[in-house]
């Protein structure tokens, strides 16, 4: 069965860093890219951003309201891709969930998705 | 950045079908928007049910379907059941890597 499983979620001052881990499981970790995305409070959803495979040397995107704050990075020997969240704002309040991306020829689309993480910026 | 518009909020009978729709301040919404449809109920985390306009996964209930209509991605629902009140939230990319969500719609069977 495929699992995805975030953590690494808190209580965090403006200004500080966190670390989200998100564990997969079920499959093969390094097949497969991952996005991650989150949703403030009572909000919709918003896109983070993407790690490509190491066969695509493990490539990111992000949107553009993180790019230069958050970092992404994966370790497949453990089957874990990680979200480095920076100089964090009350506004990155969030859960953050992480996804699955499975190709399909030349393209890439979502699929399974983890249950969230609840990040928490707040003095 | 664009703007993907959808219904704030729709309301269904049980058994009917109900029609959402996802549009692009930039224009018509094509195939090139690899349009997606997820569902999230209230606590749960979001699911994928359609992508690239049309294709669904092995766990999308076969009375959901996606096209294109009059511009816009649509999510159709046929036969409606009690399980299928949600939220629904559409997604389309634009010059890669950018993909932005809509608002998401309200959906309630009544």
């Amino acid at each position: 069965e495929v699992q995805l499983v975030e953590s690494g979620g808190g209580l965090v001052q403006p200004g500080r860093s966190l670390r989200l881990s998100c564990t997969g499981s079920g499959f093969t970790f390094g097949d497969f890219a991952v996005s991650w995305f989150r949703q403030a409070p009572g909000k919709g959803l918003e896109w983070v951003g993407f790690i490509r495979t190491k066969g695509y040397d493990g490539t990111t995107e992000y949107a553009a309201s993180v790019r230069g704050r958050f970092t992404m990075s994966r370790d497949d020997s453990k089957s874990i891709a990680y979200l480095q969240l920076n100089s964090l704002k009350t506004e990155d309040t969030a859960v953050y969930y992480c996804s699955r991306r499975f190709p399909l020829g030349e393209l890439w689309f979502f699929d399974y998705w983890g249950q969230g993480t609840l990040v928490t910026v707040s003095s | 950045q664009a703007v993907v518009t959808q219904e704030p909020s729709l309301t269904v009978s049980p058994g009917g079908t109900v029609t959402l729709t996802c549009g692009s301040s930039t224009g018509a919404v094509t195939s090139g928007h690899y349009p997606y449809w997820f569902q999230q109920k209230p606590g749960q985390a979001p699911r994928t049910l359609i992508y690239d306009t049309s294709n669904k996964h092995s766990w999308t209930p076969a009375r959901f379907s996606g096209s294109l209509l009059g511009g816009k991605a649509a999510l159709t629902l046929s036969g409606a059941q009690p399980e299928d009140e949600a939220e629904y939230y559409c997604l389309l990319t634009y010059s890669d890597p950018e993909r932005v969500f809509g608002g998401g719609t309200k959906l309630s069977v009544l």
